[in-house]
This record gives structure tokens, C-alpha cells and sequence, in this order.
């Protein structure tokens, strides 16, 4: 059982570029959600998507979009990375707001 | 709107001591509420949650955390800490209906000595 998988593992960005974090899971969970881990900062919600059709704007959503491609799929896309989108990607899913299963993370540079 | 403080940003203990951190949040009505451990370099884990009943839950590794409706906490204790504890913890809020929105702390980090 996979549970939840993020790709890719780590990734580095120069300035401007853009890219697209993929994230599935296979527990058939309506939520899914995407954060972003600082240090000191904790964990931030980026989007946040409660059922397959819909997506919402989290904490921190600018600069970031986001495609739930169905229920199993959600991904997150960076149009032109900046520094300050360096960080650990989390992906997640969960039934009804319950415990979260978390993906592996994506480790992102951006130079 | 839903948010989540926990006031420490680091806290220290010995080892075979009491620990408390505390978490405070904000929602409008009661929500779900949760533990999570993160070990350096490690995903998060899931020590225990409060969904409703009982105000104080026991969770894994010998945690417990009491829900205090009148003072928007949910606490994470241990009577004995050991040295194997040092990690960080965040508490976390989420919405019971809707949205499903679900909301970090900023973590507290805990050393343990020895």
C-alpha cells in the first residue's frame, strides 16, 4: 500500500523557472493538501482541496497554483520560482479532516 | 478564522522530568485537534488527536494532551521525558466540517539532557 507519493524527491529551480510537484494518493481520501515546511515556521497550507472539483487558498498561496486532477491526484505548480520558495514540499491526504497522511517530501532550491 | 499558537519555540528538560508545551487555538467551534512529532530529517508522526469525548487523551510513546474548551488548549504532557523525545512537536487544528481545513503551530523544539 503506497499511501501517499510525492515526486520528485528533491529538485533545484534557478530563478524564474517553473515546475509541477505531483502528488497521489491511493486511499481513495476526498482532502488533499499541500504544505510548506520552514525552518521556525512550521508547517504552512498552501492549498488545500477538499473534494475532487474543488480547491481553496490556504496561509500562503501566492506564487503557487494549484490542479486537483481528480480525487487520487493533486498537484502544485511554481509558474516562475523565486528564492523564497526554497523549502520542504509536504503533500497530504485525509478522510473528513482526520489524521493526515503525509507524503515523503520534495526538497526545493531555488538559486 | 482558524489558527494555532504554540508560545515555545524551544523548551528544555532533563531527562526523567515532567514536560508540558502548550498549544492555544482558534476556531468557532470545537474542532479536531492534534499532536504531531517530527524527528530531524524525518516525515511527521501522529502522537495522539482529540475529535470529541473524553477532554484528556493518551496517545503513543506515553503522551497525553487535555482539550480545555474555556481556555482554547490542548496541552501535550509526559510525566518522564526520555532522551529519545528530542524532536519537534506541532500542534495542529483542524476543521470538523466544509472545508477540512487543516492548520499547523509553528512547532516547539525539545532538547532532553542527559
Amino acid at each position: 500500500n503506497a499511501g501517499v507519493t510525492q515526486t520528485p524527491k528533491f529538485q533545484v529551480l534557478k530563478t524564474g523557472q517553473s515546475m509541477t510537484l505531483q502528488c497521489a494518493q491511493d486511499m481513495n481520501h476526498n482532502s488533499m493538501y499541500w504544505y510548506r515546511q520552514d525552518p521556525g515556521m512550521g508547517l504552512r497550507l498552501i492549498y488545500y482541496s477538499a473534494s475532487e472539483g474543488t480547491t481553496d487558498k490556504g496561509e500562503v498561496p501566492n506564487g503557487y497554483n494549484v490542479s486537483r486532477l481528480n480525487k487520487r491526484e493533486f498537484s502544485l505548480r511554481l509558474e516562475s520560482a523565486a528564492p523564497s520558495q526554497t523549502s520542504v514540499y509536504f503533500c497530504a491526504s485525509s478522510e473528513a479532516g482526520t489524521k493526515l497522511f503525509f507524503g515523503s517530501g520534495t526538497q526545493l532550491s531555488v538559486l | 478564522a482558524q489558527s494555532v499558537t504554540q508560545p515555545d519555540i524551544h523548551i528544555t528538560v532533563s531527562e526523567g522530568a515532567s514536560l508540558e508545551l502548550r498549544c492555544n487555538y482558534s476556531y468557532g467551534a470545537t474542532p479536531y485537534l492534534f499532536w504531531y512529532v517530527q524527528s530531524p530529517g524525518q516525515g511527521l508522526q501522529l502522537l495522539l488527536k482529540y475529535f470529541s469525548g473524553d477532554t484528556l487523551v493518551q496517545g503513543i510513546k506515553g503522551f497525553e494532551a487535555e482539550f480545555k474548551r474555556s481556555q482554547s488548549s490542548f496541552n501535550l504532557r509526559k510525566p518522564s521525558v526520555h532522551w529519545s523525545d528530542a524532536a519537534e512537536y506541532f500542534c495542529a487544528v483542524g476543521a470538523t466540517s466544509g472545508t477540512y481545513k487543516y492548520i499547523f503551530g509553528t512547532g516547539t523544539r525539545l532538547k532532553v539532557l542527559a
